[in-house]
């Protein structure tokens, strides 16, 4: 049972472009989300969370967007360069679920210069 | 202010064996979660301890375990070791896991190589 699933196993984009990730979720319980970047054998950087009652977050170049009604959420990197090509997650949390995350199986961004 | 530390970070032990994994979460944080990464399973998550209480548990054998110190500081133990428990292990810290504070931070993780 894929509660959270990111159906693009990989995105490629041209330097200076927007890349837009996505992330769908089945769980109502879930009021948190977050997005991270990878590298192998790293563990994952943190990059921006959002919480239910919000449907936009903004932290420098990235954004994500939280459609509730649609249980879907986007990550937009503007304007994207080469350091971001990495793997990522988006996870989701539950307040009732102390700690636990469950994660996306990840999508490979990659940026060519 | 320093990031979530995890030891070691390399670890390679024989089947059978048992094994004990550190990680010293972000000064303030006392929650700590622990996850392991494979390439089949994804990252799934193992238990969460706050306050040095296990407050939630994921889907794995009672083989793993982990506890708490006073300090925050949390560890992880494996016993009789499996070909399969190979994988990245990864501890997070945050501090208190709601919708009003959603900030979670993972350590670089530990490798452990089970022969």
């Amino acid at each position: 049972d894929q509660q959270v699933k990111q159906n693009s196993p990989s995105l490629s984009v041209q330097e200076g472009r927007i890349s837009i990730l996505n992330c769908d979720y089945t769980n109502s319980m879930f009021d948190y989300f977050l997005w991270y970047k990878k590298y192998p054998a790293e563990g994952p950087t943190f990059l921006i969370s959002i919480s239910s009652i919000k449907d936009k977050n903004e932290d420098g170049r990235f954004t994500v967007f939280l459609n509730k009604s649609a249980k879907h959420l986007s990550l937009h990197i503007v304007p994207s360069q080469p350091g971001d090509s990495a793997v990522y997650f988006c996870a989701a949390g539950a307040t009732t679920s102390y700690g636990k995350l469950t994660f996306g199986q990840g999508t490979i961004l990659t940026v060519h210069p | 202010k320093a990031g979530v530390t995890q030891t070691p970070r390399y670890l390679i032990k024989t089947r059978g064996q048992q094994v004990t994994l550190s990680c010293s979460p972000i000064s303030g944080h006392r929650s700590v979660s622990w996850y392991q990464q494979t390439p089949g399973q994804g990252l799934q998550f193992l238990f969460e301890y706050f306050s040095e209480t296990q407050r939630n548990k994921g889907n794995f054998p009672g083989r793993f375990s982990g506890r708490q110190f006073s300090n925050s500081r949390s560890e992880m133990n494996v016993s009789t070791l499996e070909l399969g428990d190979s994988a990245l292990y990864l501890c997070a810290s945050s501090s208190y896991w709601t919708a009003l504070n959603t900030e979670a931070f993972f350590g670089q993780g530990t490798r452990l190589t089970v022969v």
